[in-house]
């Protein structure tokens, strides 16, 4: 069954302590990994989306890796309004997206 | 452009009624599928729909249904309601939907649904 696995389940950092968020996955025929923010009691907001080992894409301090198994979501020097769940994704046979249980990001400042 | 619009945002019902929720897709997006959010089990596959027809559904029972109309705005309608129906329910647009290529889907607001 394919799975998508995202860890740490919770991440609580400073303002401007850089970090890495993770998204395994184990789908077969990978069509795209997909990463979404979402705040409390919104809809997921698209973030990036990557289709090959060794892309990478960046938007403002986010910056997204792709190897053949997982998926980084790199955070460099957060500020507070950084802080939200993020939610990683891939197609999975006739599923549209198969999602994580997401990691939930705080930065303090 | 506008994003994906859900309504109601917010819905109380209590045991044993049904509900409709309603989407409408970004202009030009042909492909909405819906989502049921919670807490224990996060975000999981309802069912998703182009061009009317019902292309994919996800592992939930019969109650929950859905509907696209030609303008390709969606209904999702749940019937004998229990409590572990209580939710976030999403819908998300894309221009098409998936299959050997991948489209970016943009998700609106929610309707959070509590059920009594």
């Amino acid at each position: 069954e394919d799975q998508v696995t995202q860890s740490p389940e919770a991440l609580r950092l400073q303002e401007g302590e850089s970090s890495s968020l993770n998204c395994s996955y184990t789908v077969s025929g990978l069509r795209g990994l997909f990463w979404y923010r979402q705040d409390p009691g919104k809809g997921p907001e698209f973030l990036f989306t990557l289709y090959s080992a060794g892309e990478e894409k960046e938007k403002e301090r986010l910056k997204a890796t792709l190897t053949k198994k997982e998926s980084f979501l790199h955070i460099t020097a957060p500020k507070p309004e950084d802080s939200a769940t993020y939610l990683c994704a891939a197609p999975s046979g006739n599923t549209p997206l198969v999602f994580g249980k997401g990691t939930r990001l705080s930065v303090i400042a | 452009k506008a994003g994906v619009t859900q309504t109601p945002r917010y819905l109380i019902k209590t045991r044993g009624q049904q509900v409709t929720l309603s989407c409408s897709p970004i202009s030009g997006h042909r492909s909405v599928s819906w989502y049921q959010q919670t807490p224990g089990q996060g975000l999981q596959f309802l069912f998703e729909y182009f061009s009317e027809t019902q292309r994919n559904k996800g592992n939930f029972p019969g109650r929950f249904s859905g509907r696209q109309f030609s303008n390709s705005r969606s209904e999702m309608n749940v019937s004998t309601l229990e409590l572990g129906d209580s939710a976030l329910y999403l819908c998300a647009s894309s221009l098409y939907p998936q299959g050997g290529s991948s489209y970016e889907q943009y998700f609106g607001p929610g309707t959070r649904l509590t059920v009594t």
